[in-house]
Order: C-alpha cells, then structure tokens, then sequence
C-alpha cells in the first residue's frame, strides 16, 4: 500500500525566510508520480508540480523548487523569499501510474509579515 | 491546464434531505472520476472511483447507499449525499482524469452544511 507522510503539522516563517516542506513516501511500485498541491483558505486545490519515478532531476519554478530523491523516497518542496500569500496548507499527494491520488496530511504554512 | 466545475460551490440543507453534487470535465473527456471528502483541518480522503458507464467503487467504510455516483457521460459526475446527517458536513471534492497525458484534474470543491 502507498503512503504519504508530511511530518510538519504546522510551520511558522517570518517573510523573506526560505522554508522546506518535507514529504517522505512509500510505495512498492517502479511508476509512480508524485504531486505538490497548495490549498488557500478558499479551499481550491492548486496544481504545483506532478513528478514522475523516473525524473529525478530536481525543478525550480520561480521562488519554488522541489528535491526528489528516491534513495531516500523523499520529496521536498523549498519556497524561497517567502511571502504573506504563500500562507496555505500544502498537500503532497502520491499516485501510482494511473491510480488514484493518494495525499499525504498537509503542512499549514504561516508566513508572518 | 484542463478544467473541471462543480456545482454547486457550497449547500445548506436540512438534515433528512438528499443533496446533488455535479462534477463536470469541461475541455476534456474524463474516463474516470475521483470523489473526495474533506473534513475541517484534515487531509483529502477518497470515497469512491468511478468509470463512465460502470458501478462506483467504493473505498472501505463509505457507504455506497448513502454516497450515490452516477458517472453517465465521459464528462459529467453526479454525488448524491442521500438523507444527510450534520456529520455529512464537509467539503467534496471531485477529480477527473483524461485528457492528452490522462493527468487528473481536480473541481473547485463544494461546501456542505447539514443542518
């Protein structure tokens, strides 16, 4: 069975400070795609990244970047210069080739001004 | 990106009463959809799967009877949250997958309230 661990409840950074969501999975499977999804108090998932088994190079995309390592089955998320509205929870999801998404238990991010 | 509606956003009902929920894949063709319940602080949860034209599957402690899926057409889902309860309360949130790569997209999320 697939899981999704995010270890961190809740987060508090002060603006301007770099932050690390971490996210740890399990799977035995050889395809699998890993996910970043960002919840505002809206409650609208937003689509960050989708990652397959296969491309472990890491990606950056603005202040965002994500660190995939399979020796360690990790799958970390880097905000750099963090900013008030980057405040949200923030799911890392698993899915096995074309399963269904599984989430891990999300990261409450605080950006304090 | 793909687009997927629910309608609609948020529902207050009276506790006994069935509420319709429609998922719709608006620029792509979904083969399959995904219904998630949310509760309050809590992760995302999958109730059920469901392929056009087939029965639902079910994940483990839902209830089939209480929690209707009609996936009748390649782009429109329908949940239906059949005499709800107060504890029926949460946010759900739909899924589609299809599309050039089959990614999975999901809706907006609809709020219901049971009075």
């Amino acid at each position: 069975a697939q899981k999704v661990t995010q270890a961190q409840t809740e987060i508090s950074v002060v603006e301007k400070e770099d932050v690390t969501l971490d996210c740890v999975y399990e799977t035995r499977d050889t395809t699998y795609y890993l996910f970043w999804y960002k919840q505002p108090p809206s409650g609208e998932l937003v689509f960050l990244i989708r990652r397959n088994s296969f491309d472990e190079q890491n990606e950056i995309s603005g202040r965002y970047s994500w660190n995939f390592q399979k020796s360690t089955s990790s799958f970390n998320f880097t905000i750099t210069a963090s900013q008030v509205v980057d405040s949200a929870v923030y799911f890392c999801a698993f899915s096995g080739g074309y399963q269904k998404v599984t989430f891990g238990t999300g990261t409450k991010l605080q950006v304090i001004p | 990106g793909a687009v997927v509606s629910q309608h609609p956003s948020w529902v207050i009902c009276k506790s006994g009463t069935s509420v319709k929920i429609e998922c719709r894949s608006l620029d792509f063709q979904a083969t399959t959809m995904f219904w998630y319940r949310q509760f309050p602080k809590q992760s995302l949860m999958l109730m059920a799967t469901s392929n056009e034209g087939s029965k639902a599957t079910y994940e483990q402690g839902v209830e089939k009877d209480k929690f209707l899926i009609n996936h009748a057409s390649l782009t429109l889902s329908t949940l239906t949250v059949t005499s709800a309860h107060p504890e029926d309360s949460s946010f759900y949130i739909c899924s589609a997958r299809g599309g050039l790569n089959n990614e999975q997209f999901f809706g907006p999320g609809t709020r219901l309230t049971v009075l």
